[in-house]
């Protein structure tokens, strides 16, 4: 298996514009989590799914953010619109909760918003 | 509410000593507390866990400890080494039934040779 695979790697996009980010979790598992981190507040959890369903969006920071998981091998990330205090790192992390509780981290979309 | 508190937030060993970071959590029905290691640059691993029915794991190098009654646990790391310089997060696994992790700040381990 690849691993978690996150797109796009790098996003560099302008204030107010709407940015996507993808995510393709590891085959089989069945929970998807989206963290994003930053110096100053760390690694957060924004919101995470259970076979699909979103189970805890708490950490989603503001109606700005949404999160979708189509599919047990595809979810997205949308802000909309972008603000320069959106720039983070932000990942995403496959488990299986029948195997021991391992999260795996995609590589990771480092956003900058300007 | 849920929270997990790290410390050190950074701390500077000599190659060879040993480092200790410590956390603490909030939910007394925790069960599992993962530690993972980031390399600059790169996405967080997993190095080792340990679950509430056991106190200390070992994996070469690497221990973590367990106290249940305070509510924290440990990350030993004996003989660094400078590829031992990392950020290492610690995290525990929230009551509820899903595998929701909170982790802690970070520490930031240098090793110098």
């Amino acid at each position: 298996d690849a691993g978690v695979i996150q797109s796009p790697r790098h996003e560099v996009t302008e204030m107010g514009q709407e940015v996507t980010l993808r995510c393709k979790p590891i085959s089989g598992h069945d929970y998807l989590f989206w963290y994003r981190q930053t110096m100053m507040r760390g690694l957060e959890l924004l919101i995470y799914f259970n076979n699909n369903v979103p189970i805890d969006d708490s950490g989603m920071p503001e109606d700005r953010f949404s999160a979708k998981m189509p599919n047990a091998s595809f979810s997205t990330l949308k802000i909309q619109p972008s603000e320069p205090r959106d720039s983070a790192v932000y990942f995403c992390a496959s488990s299986f909760r029948l195997a021991d509780n391992e999260q795996f981290f995609g590589p990771g979309t480092r956003l900058t918003v300007l | 509410g849920e929270n997990v508190e790290q410390h050190p937030s950074t701390l500077s060993v000599q190659e060879g000593d040993s480092a200790v970071i410590k956390c603490t959590y909030s939910d007394s029905a925790s069960n599992y507390f993962p530690w993972y290691k980031q390399e600059l640059g790169k996405r967080p691993q997993l190095i080792i866990d340990i679950r509430s029915n056991v106190g200390e794991k070992k994996d070469q190098r690497i221990a973590v400890t367990l106290n249940k009654t305070a509510k924290h646990f440990s990350l030993h790391i004996t003989e660094t080494q400078p590829e031992d310089s990392a950020v290492y997060f610690c995290a525990a696994r929230f009551s509820g039934g899903y595998n929701k992790l909170i982790f802690g700040a970070g520490t930031r381990l240098a090793v110098h040779p």
